[in-house]
């Protein structure tokens, strides 16, 4: 699976959108991008996936690039339980899901 | 609620013991797989059944062993524990095998080993 890079942090303000961007420029056709978060010691939690075209639900938007080596994770209107680890999966197929070190987001009042 | 459950929640346990911990996936789903999360590590696959069988291991002990059952649940052995073996540990299940397909993980269970 082709390898991703975050950046290990990020803040953002109560009510503004967040973007979390993820690099992964060694990415393959079949490979789908995978957003996941954990909250504290939580088990992570599914937010979105997406192969080529940007997708959309209730959590979260995935804005894919046309030459799919990077993608960002919005979430339009940050609150403070979006607090949290958010990763960035690059996965192809069979393969098993890999986590790396992920971003931390901080959500201030 | 996920849908996947773990058991037990909590297990504190002294070194040398043996565990077992337990996991149920979400109805429909076939695949389970087990990660570990040490204090501030990330989430190290250990291992993936698909409908009892082995399909992967990753960074798995060989004093860690697991099994998928006929009814889908899977256990996780854990033996001869070191104090290093405290961890959270996460099940995870999906509907079938492809990238395609995202997991669902439970709320894990926290070992402490002393």
């Amino acid at each position: 699976d082709a390898k991703t890079t975050q950046p290990t942090s990020m803040d953002c303000a109560e009510g503004r959108a967040a973007n979390l961007p993820c690099n992964h420029s060694t990415i393959s056709g079949n490979e789908y991008v995978y957003w996941y978060r954990q909250i504290h010691s939580q088990g992570p939690q599914y937010i979105i996936h997406g192969l080529k075209n940007n997708e959309t639900n209730e959590m979260a938007s995935l804005i894919i690039t046309e030459d799919r080596k990077s993608s960002t994770l919005i979430l339009p209107h940050a609150t403070l339980r979006d607090t949290a680890v958010y990763y960035c999966i690059v996965r192809g197929e069979n393969n098993d899901m890999r986590f790396g070190a992920g971003t931390r987001l901080t959500v201030k009042p | 609620d996920s849908g996947v459950t773990q058991t037990p929640k909590h297990l504190i346990t002294a070194t040398g013991q043996r565990v077992t911990l337990r996991c149920s996936p979400r109805s429909g789903d076939l695949s389970v797989y087990w990660y570990q999360q040490s204090l501030d590590q990330g989430l190290q696959f250990l291992i993936h059944y698909y409908n009892g069988e082995e399909r992967a291991k990753g960074n798995i002990l060989e004093r860690f062993s697991a099994q998928q059952f006929p009814d889908l649940h899977s256990e996780l052995n854990l033996s001869s524990l070191e104090l290093g073996d405290s961890a959270l540990y996460f099940c995870a299940s999906s509907v079938a095998l492809g990238s395609m397909y995202g997991y669902t993980f439970g709320s894990g269970t926290r070992l402490t080993v002393v």
